[in-house]
């Protein structure tokens, strides 16, 4: 079945420093892909929208110079959360969807972010 | 926007008990997902609806998508240690075609004792 694979799992580091997450469809092309955050004990938000070769599309709310989003190939959408602070620990998640299919998204294993 | 209620919110149940939990919308959804988490990772697919009125089965779980279109439910039949969990319903912001966007619900935390 189809595979994301998201990398790292696991990333402690200092606040003000920034961190790279990034989120691959191993045996499928995906056109797009959604990073979500999810806080403990609540459900995933959706953060944004990944397309390949153009821009992210932001949810209300989630700032867009905070988050970068790249998706420069179909295969790799990367995450990167730009001089963290402590409020920026979460879990974050990413999934992809199969284009050409009808099948719903499937999703990596996310990462846990925590900022000392 | 779209919200899904979902409920219960948690379940303690005994090794061997069925389980029901549904979700419930104000709006109408083309599709039903349902997902688990495990703790520390990320969500995997259950079982996907596509159809008001479908009814679908995937191993002791069973899902159907209610035929009003705005509520679905999932039963986890003869519960095992294993089935413990977050289960989350999700259904598509925009609905048909690619690219859409997946709203879930709040999630039901499933506790199995042995």
């Amino acid at each position: 079945g189809a595979v994301v694979s998201q990398h790292p799992s696991r990333v402690i580091c200092k606040s003000g420093t920034s961190v790279k997450i990034e989120c691959r469809s191993l045996d499928f092309q995906a056109t797009t892909m959604f990073w979500y955050r999810q806080f403990p004990k609540q459900s995933l938000m959706l953060m944004a929208t990944s397309n390949e070769g153009s821009k992210a599309t932001y949810e209300q709310g989630v700032e867009k110079d905070k988050f970068l989003i790249n998706h420069a190939s179909l295969t790799l959408s990367t995450l990167t959360v730009t001089s963290a602070h402590p409020e920026d620990s979460s879990f974050y998640i990413c999934s992809a969807e199969n284009r050409g299919s009808n099948q719903p998204q499937h999703f990596g294993d996310g990462t846990r972010l925590s900022i000392l | 926007g779209q919200q899904l209620n979902q409920s219960p919110q948690s379940m303690f149940i005994q090794e061997g008990e069925d389980v029901s939990m549904n979700c419930t919308s104000s709006s109408i959804f083309n599709t039903w997902l349902w997902y688990k988490q495990d703790p520390g990772e990320g969500p995997v697919l259950l079982i996907a609806l596509y159809k008001a009125g479908e009814l679908t089965s995937n191993g002791r779980l069973t899902a159907q998508f209610g035929i009003t279109r705005k509520d679905s439910f999932l039963n986890i039949s003869a519960s095992i240690p294993s089935d413990v969990g977050i289960y989350f319903c999700a259904g598509p912001l925009i609905s048909g075609g690619s690219n859409y966007k997946l709203t879930f619900g709040k999630g039901t935390l499933l506790t199995v004792n042995p």
